[in-house]
């Protein structure tokens, strides 16, 4: 089993609809880390969520952690063909290890 | 000024050969790490290392061998290449241990044929 499930693995949209991203799991973290992965490049951090409840914005990016800090939500609102890529959610665990999830692919149609 | 670079980018090799994947990062960062991506996206971390000593070392195989001659530095050693290994191998550095960015390089897609 992995340490974090996200859903829906993979997400095609039309340009300027909405589209939110999970990340799930049974256990508290510190902290959870959004991170960007654009074909052919390496992932790139968006955010660090760190307190339950918690809610940054990144221009159209919205991104929420749980109150329990078990889970967290993407939302991307009017997403852009910018906005195609690889959605990967990560994790710190006690021995010093970045643990991601599968992450959410997601391409927007122009 | 590329933070993190690794080379080469595209490398196509028979089973049972020997390759190497050079990583460098110019951001002073102390830590280093290779983390492996599947076919299927999912991202592993295989080692990490701080100041140029070993701090995680996944059960990746024998066959594997990172080497840090400096901490700017970590390179991917494999042996007796395997079709399985076929993946996209990435380099990424962090500034302290526990530091809360990694960054990473941009991917070495290796292809065992």
């Amino acid at each position: 089993t992995q340490l974090l499930e996200q859903s829906p693995q993979f997400l095609s949209i039309q340009e300027g609809e909405n589209l939110t991203v999970y990340c799930n799991s049974s256990s508290v973290f510190s902290s959870l880390q959004w991170y960007r992965q654009e074909p052919g490049e390496g992932p790139v951090l968006l955010v660090t969520v760190v307190t339950g409840g918690e809610v940054k914005k990144l221009k159209r990016l919205t991104f929420q952690f749980g109150d329990a800090r078990k889970d967290s939500s993407l939302h991307i609102t009017a997403a852009q063909p910018g906005d195609t890529g690889l959605y990967l959610c990560a994790v710190r665990s006690n021995d010093y290890k970045l643990s991601f999830g599968a992450g959410t692919t997601v391409t927007v149609r122009a | 000024d590329t933070a993190v670079s690794q080379t080469p980018k595209y490398l196509v090799t028979q089973m049972g050969n020997d390759k190497s994947i050079k990583c460098e990062q110019n951001l002073g960062h102390d830590t280093m790490y290779w983390y492996k991506q599947d076919s299927k996206k999912f991202l592993k971390i295989m080692f990490s290392y701080n100041n140029k000593e070993l701090i995680i070392n996944e059960t990746v195989p024998n066959r594997f061998s990172p080497k840090s001659p400096d901490k700017a530095h970590l390179n991917l050693h494999i042996n007796s290449l395997e079709l399985g290994d076929s993946a996209v191998y990435f380099c990424a550095s962090s500034p302290l241990l526990r530091g809360n960015t990694i960054y990473f390089g941009e991917g070495s897609w290796l292809t065992v044929v």
